[in-house]
């Protein structure tokens, strides 16, 4: 089975300033994807980044940019300059590749930046 | 990018009615997905709604509790019959665009209280 966690349930930071949300997952499988997603208080699930379990080089977007360890199954998600709009709850996600339909969920990490 | 409309937003509805919850996207889809995200936690999967054919359920979620529709590769419903306080969540309509690109998409949710 596969599982996701997400060890911290709220976290805040400065603005402009950087803040490091972490993830780790378990599964047997060695083909995944994982994602980070972010849902402000509309509600609106917005994709943030993917990485690809194949790709050893980290995923970037813009601001946001992961740390992908493999071997220790850890996905870590770092703001870089956060702003306001930044403040939502963030979801890590792990998929199978082209295996079936199930996307897996950690519980959420709420975070809040700081004026 | 392409928009996926859901609706109603939210609604309040009485111990024991049902409510129809709609997922327009506005260009066909690879898969169709209906999510329930209860009140502080995460996303749980109900079903996948298939094109022109009953849904397919995850464990725990029944067709007589939530009925899917699909008529085609643009538009589904989600109905919660026979509500009770505890179906209170927000419920989110999900798409793949796109099978060999694994980035599941969300709409805007539609947060349900039952009294």
């Amino acid at each position: 089975a596969q599982t996701v966690t997400q060890s911290q349930p709220e976290m805040s930071v400065q603005e402009a300033e950087t803040v490091t949300l972490s993830c780790t997952y378990d599964t047997s499988e060695n083909n995944y994807y994982l994602f980070w997603y972010k849902q402000p208080p509309s509600r609106q699930m917005i994709l943030v980044i993917r990485q690809e379990a194949y790709k050893q080089q980290n995923a970037t977007e813009n601001r946001f940019s992961v740390n992908f360890q493999k071997a220790a199954k850890s996905f870590s998600l770092k703001i870089s300059d956060s702003q306001l709009g930044d403040t939502a709850m963030y979801f890590c996600a792990f998929k199978l590749t082209n295996t079936g339909n199930q996307f897996y969920f950690g519980t959420g990490t709420s975070l809040t930046v700081i004026p | 990018s392409a928009v996926i409309s859901q609706k109603p937003s939210r609604d309040i509805c009485q111990r024991g009615t049902s409510l129809t919850i709609q997922c327009q996207v506005d260009s066909q889809v690879t898969m169709m997905f209906w999510y329930r995200q209860q009140p502080g936690q995460s996303l749980t999967l109900i079903a996948t709604a298939n094109q022109g054919s009953e849904a397919t359920y995850e464990s725990g979620f029944v067709i007589d509790k939530f009925p899917i529709s699909r008529p085609n590769l643009t538009f589904s419903t989600l109905t919660v019959s026979n509500m009770s306080p505890e179906d209170s969540s927000i419920y989110l309509c999900s798409v793949v665009f796109d099978s060999f690109n694994e980035k599941l998409f969300f709409g805007s949710g539609t947060q349900l209280s039952v009294l």
